[in-house]
């Protein structure tokens, strides 16, 4: 597709129970972020890949938290022992990537999976 | 990346200009003011960005001061689907690897009919 796509785009899930959210960026997007939305709150880093690897991990919450990016292009952000404070909206973005020289450094969004833990 | 301050909220008749103002006093020689904004229920959307010039185009324009410590994002003919909220942003240039982006809570726009 033309923009970012995340599924799934609303998952109820139990406390205690495992979550994985999948992101697939623009194609020829390099660099992926994740971020997460709470009510009222403005999105909130977690992770950005620049490739297969995490060049920043510093938003993760904890190390209930877990992103992937095998292949370089979809990620899939993974959530053990779901908490009831883990509901949010979880926002994927992509961009070219931030080496020298290339692009405006704009972060195209997907429209999130909003997770919501009973 | 510099803090921002922006007002919580304002409201704008429909077809007059929208002035959304940010200050970033914080703000360091090689980082970049950007502009997002986020319809209820979608993801935040890049509207323009700038270093130190003014930059206009097909959405906004963009007024930096002199001094770089504050910005204003101008919407010249709202409509309201320009209800949103708008989230400036101080970033380092890619190039350097900061390639983060870190929102604050932004400014609802509420646009009138």
């Amino acid at each position: 597709g033309a923009g970012v796509s995340q599924t799934p785009s609303n998952k109820v899930t139990e406390k205690g129970k495992y979550v994985e959210l999948r992101c697939d960026p623009i194609s020829g997007h390099t660099a992926l972020y994740w971020y997460r939305q709470s009510l009222g709150q403005g999105p909130e880093f977690l992770i950005y890949f620049q490739g297969t690897g995490a060049a920043d991990d510093s938003g993760l919450p904890n190390d209930r938290f877990f992103a992937v990016r095998p292949e370089g292009s979809v990620s899939t952000l993974k959530i053990q022992r779901t908490e009831r404070g883990d509901s949010a909206v979880y926002l994927c973005a992509s961009s070219l990537t931030g080496l020298a020289g290339a692009g405006t450094g704009e972060l195209f969004f997907g429209e999130g999976s909003r997770l919501t833990v009973l | 990346d510099a803090k921002t301050t922006q007002p919580t909220s304002m409201d704008c008749a429909e077809g007059r200009a929208a002035n959304l103002p940010c200050n970033h006093s914080t703000i360091s020689g090689n980082e970049y003011v950007y502009w997002y904004r986020q319809i209820h229920s979608q993801g935040p959307q890049y509207i323009i960005h700038g270093l130190k010039n003014n930059e206009t185009n097909e959405m906004a324009s963009l007024i930096i001061t002199e001094d770089r410590k504050s910005s204003t994002l101008i919407l010249p003919h709202t409509t309201l689907r320009d209800t949103a909220v708008y989230y400036c942003i101080v970033r380092g240039i890619p190039q350097t690897g900061a390639n983060n982006l870190f929102f604050g809570t932004g400014t609802r726009l509420t646009v009138i009919p």
